[in-house]
């Protein structure tokens, strides 16, 4: 059973393009989390969806960043016109019900704004 | 809100030894997990140990244990017989059911040959 994967694994964008990154879940997960590291900070959470359904995008900045998780295919975090303190490692995370709530990372996308 | 505390930035023993990494946090629930998560420099989130809070018991991986203070909202991480490929960010974190993990800022560990 293959973990999370996320792509791509680095990205680098310069400033007002567009980022978009894709998160697999492990199979048969249907629970999504985004969380975003800062250097030198620990993980901070952004954004948790089920299929379809976005649950709590409390930690999502109000402009430029969205998320979808699709019926069908990844999930997909997109900044709008990054700039340069969009900057960060992206992590997504997948669970299922059926684990008692224990979250499984990806190995991360590190986002560079230049 | 939750918070999560981790009050030693940085850490540094000679392989073989005994290590404490602390974290406190601040919950008004009475049901929650508590988790340590190890970052290597490959970046990927490792967990380590988890805690349920209503388990009474502490928790034990190998070489990792945890204390578990509830009504003192202390959980911390030992790491007995270190190694060097226990030189990591650890990061101590908090959720509740079926919710956002949230973590503290990390002590950065040391592992000297």
């Amino acid at each position: 059973n293959a973990g999370v994967m996320q792509n791509p694994r680095h990205l680098v964008r310069r400033r007002g393009q567009e980022a978009r990154l894709r998160c697999s879940p492990m199979k048969g997960h249907s629970h999504v989390y985004w969380y975003r590291q800062l250097p030198e900070e620990g993980l901070k959470f952004m954004v948790y969806l089920q299929k379809e359904n976005i649950i709590d995008e409390s930690g999502m900045p109000k402009e430029r960043f969205s998320a979808e998780f699709p019926k069908e295919g990844p999930s997909i975090l997109r900044i709008q016109q990054v700039v340069r303190g969009d900057s960060a490692a992206y992590f997504c995370a997948s669970s299922s019900r059926d684990r008692g709530n224990e979250q499984f990372f990806g190995p991360g996308t590190r986002l560079t704004v230049l | 809100a939750q918070t999560v505390t981790q009050s030693q930035p940085e850490m540094s023993v000679q392989e073989a030894e005994t290590v404490t990494l602390s974290c406190t946090y601040d919950t008004s629930e009475n049901n929650y997990y508590l988790f340590w998560y190890k970052q290597p420099p490959s970046r990927q989130m490792i967990l380590v140990i988890r805690q349920e809070a209503y388990k009474q018991q502490n928790a034990t991986e190998n070489r990792f244990s945890v204390n578990f203070q509830k009504a003192a909202k202390s959980f911390s991480l030992k790491i007995s017989d270190s190694q060097l490929g226990d030189t990591a960010m650890y990061f101590c974190a908090f959720m509740k059911h079926d919710d956002k993990i949230i973590f503290g800022k990390g002590t950065r560990l040391h592992i000297l040959p």
